[in-house]
């Protein structure tokens, strides 16, 4: 199986602040990675898919980056409605596998 | 639009099989676009796949959960099903039901989610 890590686990900000979140798979699964948002009592909603491609009608704030086993999630200017639990997942091979997500909280 | 809306028992007893149905409405369970799976997300913990099936019958599974699942399609009714047997409390969570791209298993659509409680 592909183990994907997340960090950081906990992420405190401030609302127009610059947050990176970084994602690594155990092995390399070219750009076949997805990042989503949860809320609490809520769905993920696919932000990202194939590592940088924003999915329609996601803000233009968020973007995605790397290849192989590197890849992050940039949000340019955090906003109230971007404090929520972020997860990547690989769609490489089978099985597929999420990271453990990191929450962004307010500061 | 798309609507994936998942049903089922909210309890089940430990030993049981938990059965789950999700009908989805505008949208063909048929197409040969998609592949229909099942997540699940213990309470305060991360996400976990468990399986997706196509309606042509191509299945993958979890291999930690293989034994005890089954995932099948009804295009009668435009619904598509998780059986999951033998359950213990490690299973209590919430259940979501998805819709993954065939060309590249990509999950683009969600469910509302079900909490089922394994408890006796």
């Amino acid at each position: 199986d592909i183990q994907m890590t997340q960090s950081p686990s906990t992420l405190s900000a401030s609302v127009g602040d610059r947050v990176t979140i970084t994602c690594r798979a155990s092995q390399s699964i070219s750009i076949w990675l997805a990042w989503y948002q949860q809320k609490p009592g809520k769905a993920p909603k696919l932000l990202i898919y194939k590592a940088s491609s924003l999915e329609s009608g996601v803000p233009s704030r968020f973007s995605g980056s790397g290849s192989g086993t590197e890849f992050t999630l940039t949000i340019s200017s955090l906003q109230p409605d971007d404090f929520a639990t972020y997860y990547c997942q690989q769609y490489n091979s089978y099985p597929l596998t999420f990271g453990g997500g990191t929450k962004v909280e307010i500061k | 639009q798309l609507q994936l809306q998942e049903s089922g028992p909210g309890l089940v007893k430990p030993s049981e099989t938990l059965s789950l149905t999700c009908t989805v409405s505008g949208g063909s369970i048929s197409s040969t676009t998609y592949y229909w799976g099942w997540i699940r997300q213990p309470p305060g913990k991360g996400l976990e796949w468990i399986g997706n099936t196509h309606y042509s019958g191509n299945t993958y599974y979890s291999p930690s959960l293989k034994s005890r699942v089954t995932i099948s399609v009804d295009t009668s009714k435009n619904q598509f099903s998780l059986k999951l047997s033998s359950v213990t409390a490690a299973d209590t969570a919430v259940y979501y039901c998805v819709r993954l791209a065939a060309s590249d298993h990509l999950i683009d659509y969600w469910g509302h989610g079900t909490l089922v409680t394994v408890s006796s």
